[in-house]
């Protein structure tokens, strides 16, 4: 199975600032078959970016995906007090699907 | 609107059996396949695998052969997780999450988890 590693594990960040999280995966995907999810304390995860870099519905500009082949970002551009939360990315190419570890995101 | 609702919190002792029920509503059930997602207290998010609604074939991921079983009702739009000869590290909760077999792998739509707590 193809495996992500997800990086930082964690991140303190203040409000305003730009953060950006970084995965990589084991061997080379299409950057369609990327994807990435905020899952806040005690919820289910909701889908953020898919296929590297596409907003999923609902989901405010500021947030955004970048990458191909092997290495993936992910990027608030002014992180707000709502962005507080896990996020974990996801590949879906192979058979079978794979998540990244988890980079927390608190609030300074 | 589309909704996957699961089953309610299970207490269990080691050694047990437990059923999870995911039903889907809003949406042609047979057009998406339903995946299932472990997540242990304070960890992360681990696939489990996935079941093809429309033959009702389950995939496996290689942790979680052998005690687990995805199975269907499809007259009920509902997939359901059983986890046989419970272990202490079943301790998790458990989400399903559905998949567009057009689309490129990615979960949409996702239940709002089933806490099992296994222990003597």
């Amino acid at each position: 199975a193809i495996v992500l590693n997800q990086s930082p594990s964690s991140i303190i960040a203040s409000q305003g600032e730009k953060v950006t999280i970084t995965c990589r995966a084991s061997s080379s995907i299409s950057s369609n078959y990327l994807h990435w999810y905020q899952q806040k304390p005690g919820a289910f995860p909701k889908l953020v970016i898919y296929s590297t870099s596409y907003r999923a519905s609902g989901v405010p500009s500021r947030f955004s995906g970048s990458g191909s082949g092997t290495s993936y970002s992910f990027t608030i551009s002014r992180v707000e007090a709502e962005d507080v939360a896990t996020y974990y990315c996801q590949q879906g190419s192979s058979n079978h699907y794979t998540f990244g570890a988890g980079t927390k995101l608190e609030l300074k | 609107q589309i909704q996957l609702v699961q089953s309610g919190p299970e207490l269990k002792k080691p050694g047990e059996s437990v059923k999870i029920s995911c039903k889907a509503s809003g949406y042609t059930f047979t057009d998406y396949a339903m995946h299932w997602v472990k997540q242990a207290p304070g960890k992360g998010l681990k696939w489990m695998g996935w079941i093809n609604t429309y033959t009702g074939k389950p995939t496996y991921a290689d942790d979680f052969k052998g005690r687990f079983v995805f199975s269907l009702e499809a007259s009920a739009s509902t997939a359901n997780l059983q986890i046989s000869n419970l272990k202490n590290e079943d301790t998790a909760t458990y989400f399903c999450a559905r998949h567009n077999y057009g689309s490129y792998g990615y979960f949409d739509y996702w239940g709002q988890g089933v806490m099992v707590t296994v222990s003597s």
